[in-house]
């Protein structure tokens, strides 16, 4: 398996242009899950989906942020407008719960790193 | 407060040494216990989990929990310069759905 994909790798962009990122999870994963890594915040979940809805968009942190899962095998970031606090590295993560009994690991795609100037 | 709190370092330890690092928490609800390992510039990668309360073991890894006291420790023995890289401890309360974690520790080996 190719494991969780996104694109683009890397983002330079000034501020007020609309940001999208791509992910595409695992095959089979029922969930997905958005999050964005700063020096000084750390490592956030912004949004994760189950089945293709979303579930807990609490750490989302703005209405300028906004999350689709139109299907199974592809979900987007958006950032309208964005601002150069969003500049950050965006990960997805992808993880089964469809085998019970077996712990549901979650599984990080290589992230977007954010430049908004 | 967070609910999750990770020793900072970061931490430069010299090869062959016993490396510790720690988190504590806050919620008790919390009842699945991991730890990731991240290298320069890629995605987190699970090094182990626990659930509940114990230690558990893998190679030069030894993952421990305490709920009484709310804390989970990660020791690596042996330290070798390829476990240069940060460490974040994360936590849950179901095995589905999110996880809250740490702020990550950079560890350093030197040859």
């Amino acid at each position: 398996d190719a494991g969780v994909i996104q694109s683009p790798r890397h983002e330079v962009t000034e501020m007020g242009q609309e940001v999208t990122l791509r992910c595409k999870p695992i095959s089979g994963h029922d969930y997905l899950f958005w999050y964005r890594q700063t020096m000084m915040r750390g490592l956030e979940l912004l949004i994760y989906f189950n089945n293709n809805v979303p579930i807990d968009d609490s750490g989302m942190p703005e209405d300028r942020f906004s999350a689709k899962m139109p299907n199974a095998s592809f979900s987007t970031l958006k950032i309208q407008p964005s601002e150069p606090r969003d500049s950050a590295v965006y990960f997805c993560a992808s993880s089964s719960n469809k085998l019970a009994g077996t712990y549901n690991e979650q599984f990080f795609g290589p992230g977007t790193r954010l430049t908004v100037l | 407060q967070k609910e999750v709190e990770q020793d900072p370092g970061p931490l430069s330890v010299p090869e062959g040494a016993i490396v510790s690092l720690n988190c504590t928490y806050s919620n008790s609800a919390f009842q699945y216990f991991m730890w990731y390992r991240q290298y320069s510039r890629k995605g987190p990668e699970l090094l182990m989990y626990t659930y509940s309360s114990g230690n558990k073991e893998d190679g030069r890894f030894t993952a421990q929990v305490d709920k009484s006291s709310k804390y989970i420790s990660l020791f690596i023995r042996d330290s070798q310069p390829s476990d240069s890289a940060t460490y974040l401890c994360a936590m849950r309360t179901t095995n589905a759905g999110k996880s809250t974690f740490g702020d990550g520790t950079t560890l350093t080996v030197k040859p």
